[in-house]
Formats: structure tokens, sequence, C-alpha cells
């Protein structure tokens, strides 16, 4: 059974960057796509991105120039970093496996994400 | 972006009941199109992908229909665990992968 689990800093202040990281825990990790959705109070969820073991990928985009998914084969992880944070991007951060088409079947925990002076 | 609505936002519903959750995308789909649910505090856990197909382990209350532009989805016989928010998600134009807001779904 594959299970994510995702940890980095919660709290940041204004322009900071927002750092997450997530680790696969499958035998399969080069086979899929690995990417990021966040859920902001009162907005739902939003996918920001993915990217997979051949460095192919895509990101949202409303937050492109912002983002930057990686990927470590060798650890079976793969991050997120979020340049020049702002209130507006306070909101519950999952890693996710992307399956068929673009179904998501694996969450990780979720990081709650405070941007705060 | 491709517009997700989803009806009602939220809903109350005996034990036992059929529940139907409709989404309407702003152009056609085809039919991708998934539904998740989320329980208070966890994270959404996927039910259906490809509008119509069952996820695995997923128990057979859950169905849904569907194609271009407007989406069914339907518990046959409401369980008190069905409590929580259900989303509906496109990615018919990838990477513009959008969600709708989601339905409240209660026990009365």
């Amino acid at each position: 059974q594959v299970h994510l689990q995702q940890w980095g800093a919660g709290l940041l202040r204004p322009s900071e960057t927002l750092s997450l990281t997530c680790a696969a825990y499958t035998g399969s990790f080069s086979v899929h796509d690995w990417g990021w959705i966040r859920q902001l109070p009162g907005k739902g969820l939003e996918w920001i991105g993915e990217n997979n073991f051949s460095g192919y990928s895509n990101y949202n985009g409303a937050l492109n120039s912002r983002v930057t998914i990686s990927i470590d084969a060798s650890e079976n992880q793969f991050s997120l970093k979020m340049t020049s944070v702002t209130a507006a991007d306070a909101g519950t951060y999952y890693c996710v496996r992307k399956a068929y088409g673009h179904a998501f079947d694996v969450w990780g925990q979720g990081t709650e994400v405070v941007v705060s002076s | 972006d491709i517009e997700m609505t989803q009806s009602p936002s939220s809903l109350s519903a005996y034990v036992g009941d059929r529940v139907t959750i409709t989404c309407q995308a702003s152009q056609d789909i085809n039919n991708y199109l998934n539904w998740y649910h989320q329980k208070p505090g966890e994270a959404p856990k996927l039910l259906i992908y490809d509008a119509s197909e069952l996820e695995a382990g997923v128990p057979s209350r859950f169905s849904g229909s569907g194609s271009g532009r407007r989406f069914t989805f339907v518990i046959s016989r409401l369980q008190p665990e069905d409590v929580g928010t259900y989303f509906c998600q496109q990615y018919d134009t990838v990477p513009s992968i959008t969600f709708g807001q989601g339905t409240r779904l209660e026990i009365k």
C-alpha cells in the first residue's frame, strides 16, 4: 500500500519561500507523476503542479512563476518550493500521486501553512 | 480555466436515503471528471475516476455518470460514514486542472 509522508515549515513571513518535502513509500516511484494540491480557506482545492521521474513538469499557470516541484528519485521524495508567499497562500498543502488520467489516488496527511508578519 | 459548478452546495439527508450531487463544467470536458470525498480533518479520497469508474476498494453504493458538461454523483443508500464534503475535478485541459467548490453532506 502506497503511503505519502510530508513535512516542512508551516509558519512563514510574507515574501519568504515555502518549502515542503514528501516521501513516497512505494516500490514504483519512477512510474508515476507526483504533485501538490492546496486547500485555501473559502476557495476550495487548487492544483499546484506535478513532476515525474523524467523531469516532465506541469504547473498551474496562476502560480507558474513562483513554483518549482523537484524529484529526488534516489530517495523516493519530491519537493515543493513556492517563492514570495503572501497571506493569500495560507492553507493546507497536500502532496499527491497522480494515477490514471489525472486522478489523485494517494494523498499525504497535509501541512497547514500560515503566513503572518 | 474551466469552471466547475457543483450543486447543491450543501445538503442534509437521512441514513438510507439516495443522495445526488451534480457537477456542471463551463465547457465540454468529455469524461475527464473525478470525484473525491473529504472527511473533516482528513485529506480527500478518490472515489470515482473518468466520470463513472469506481476506484478500487470504494463501496458500490457510490456511482458516477455523465459526459460533456454535466455529471452526476450518487450515493444509493447513505451511510453515517459518508458525511463530509464531496468535490468534482476536471482534467480536460492540463495543466489547467480545476475542482468544484464542494458539496457538504450532513446526516439528518
